[in-house]
């Protein structure tokens, strides 16, 4: 069926630094994506979501870009913090029912101070 | 606000052993409910997902089961557990196309 992946497993950056996490989309039909943050021992918290009738959208720190021509999605993290370090997953609505997401395989994104 | 809840934290069990973990939703009715289980290192598995009271979707043939008896009150449970049933278990509540995650459960079988 569908999938949702992401191009690299991990990502170290520098404290300070932007961070760039991808992600490839295989439906062309999804029309929502949700990026979630998963740090170590918890629950994934929900960071940021965009619908298809947009190509960006920010939040604090974070920006998540749509590119629909590519199938591809992707979350920068502006001055990343310590704090950012986390397993980091996209999700879209499965193809069977709305009422479920599919999810990415998750990056983990390791801050160097 | 709504809040999501899951108990216990952490859960030890020997192989054989029943399962319940408990997962409730306050701040919102007829949410949509599931249950997740994430391996070591690994990506989110759903296991069932409830649209409604005793409605119950298994995503997965195994050895567990789910049930809702009240609006806002998911449980998953086993019989007997396997060396296998090892892993940190997420209930999430969603209305719509989000979903919100519980702080999760780990278990370990023994």
């Amino acid at each position: 069926g569908e999938s949702v992946g992401l191009h690299l497993p991990t990502l170290s950056v520098q404290e300070g630094d932007n961070s760039i996490i991808n992600c490839a989309y295989s439906n062309s039909a999804s029309d929502y994506f949700i990026w979630y943050k998963q740090e170590s021992g918890k629950g994934p918290q929900f960071i940021i979501d965009i619908r298809s009738n947009m190509d960006k959208r920010q939040g604090q720190r974070v920006t998540v870009l749509l590119n629909k021509t590519v199938k591809h999605l992707s979350l920068q993290i502006a001055a990343t913090q310590p704090g950012d370090s986390a397993v980091y997953f996209c999700a879209e609505p499965d193809t069977g029912a709305n009422s479920k997401l599919t999810f990415g395989k998750g990056i983990t994104l390791s801050v160097r101070p | 606000s709504q809040t999501i809840h899951q108990w216990p934290a952490t859960l030890v069990q020997p192989v054989g052993s029943p399962l319940s973990l408990e997962c409730t939703v306050e701040g919102t009715s007829n949410p949509n409910l599931y249950w997740y289980r994430q391996a070591a290192g690994r990506g989110l598995q759903l296991l069932f997902y409830s649209v409604g009271i005793g409605q119950i979707s298994s995503e997965v043939p195994q050895n567990l089961s789910a049930s809702r008896p009240q609006d806002r009150q998911f449980i998953l449970s086993s019989k007997k557990l396997l060396l296998s049933d090892s892993g940190f278990y997420l209930c999430a509540w969603g209305q719509g196309l989000e979903q919100y995650f519980g702080p999760g459960t780990r278990l370990t079988v023994t």
